[in-house]
């Protein structure tokens, strides 16, 4: 069975930085992109960034190009999301998710509950 | 390209609703459309994937389809139930890009 479990969310300043992780289990960690999407209170999901199997190629949405890294461990399991200059508009739900297909960056199948990033002065 | 879904749908339970996911450029064929169903509190969880395909758990109630003289797809939930009551996603893919749509609100009367 697939799991997805997300941490490191909490109360941040704005102009702070916060990193979030996901460990993964119940697949070949290491064979699979992962991806990162938020969603703010009361609105949809924003996909962020994923990040190749191997090589660990990652792409990114404009919105955090810049202020935010993922990156990942395949030896725990483990991507993170370094997350720098937090603004108030970043305050969402960040999840963590697998894509479909081994190799594909083409959509995610299983997601974590989330963890939630407030930024607040 | 953006994927638009109406805003909220509504209908009575034991009876079908359709929401649709409208490509914005590009054709709809070019790339394969997900759903996801999101309960309150919840995360997504798959409902269809590959533009008509189910998950093993999800009932046939639920069925996919793309239309190509509108350029998008469709989710189709039949007999609803008070539990389908959710927000629905429609997600595709631009190369290494997830596409989400703005998401549709479910109310089941």
């Amino acid at each position: 069975e697939v799991q997805i479990l997300e941490s490191g969310g909490g109360l941040v300043q704005p102009g702070g930085s916060l990193r979030l992780s996901c460990v993964a289990s119940g697949f070949t960690f290491s064979r699979y992109v992962m991806g990162w999407v938020r969603q703010a209170p009361g609105k949809g999901l924003e996909w962020l960034s994923s990040i190749g199997g191997g090589a660990g190629t990652t792409y990114y949405a404009d919105s955090v190009k810049g202020r935010f890294t993922n990156s990942r461990d395949n030896s725990k399991n483990t991507i993170y999301l370094q997350m720098h200059s937090l603004r108030v508009e970043d305050a969402a739900v960040y999840y963590c998710a697998k894509a479909r297909h081994g190799g594909s960056y083409r959509d995610p199948d299983n997601w974590g509950q989330g963890t939630l990033v407030t930024v607040s002065s | 390209f953006m994927l638009t879904q109406p805003h909220s749908v509504s209908e009575s339970p034991g009876k079908t609703v359709t929401i649709s996911c409208t490509r914005s450029s590009g054709t709809i064929a070019s790339n394969y459309v997900q759903w996801y169903q999101q309960r309150p509190g919840s995360a997504p969880t798959t409902v269809i994937y590959e533009d008509d395909q189910r998950p093993s758990g999800v009932p046939d109630r639920f069925s996919g389809s793309i239309d190509f003289s509108s350029n998008s797809a469709s989710l189709t939930i039949s007999g609803l139930r008070t539990e389908d009551e959710a927000d629905y996603y429609c997600q595709s893919y631009d190369s290494t890009i997830w596409v989400f749509g703005g998401g549709t609100k479910l109310t089941v009367l």
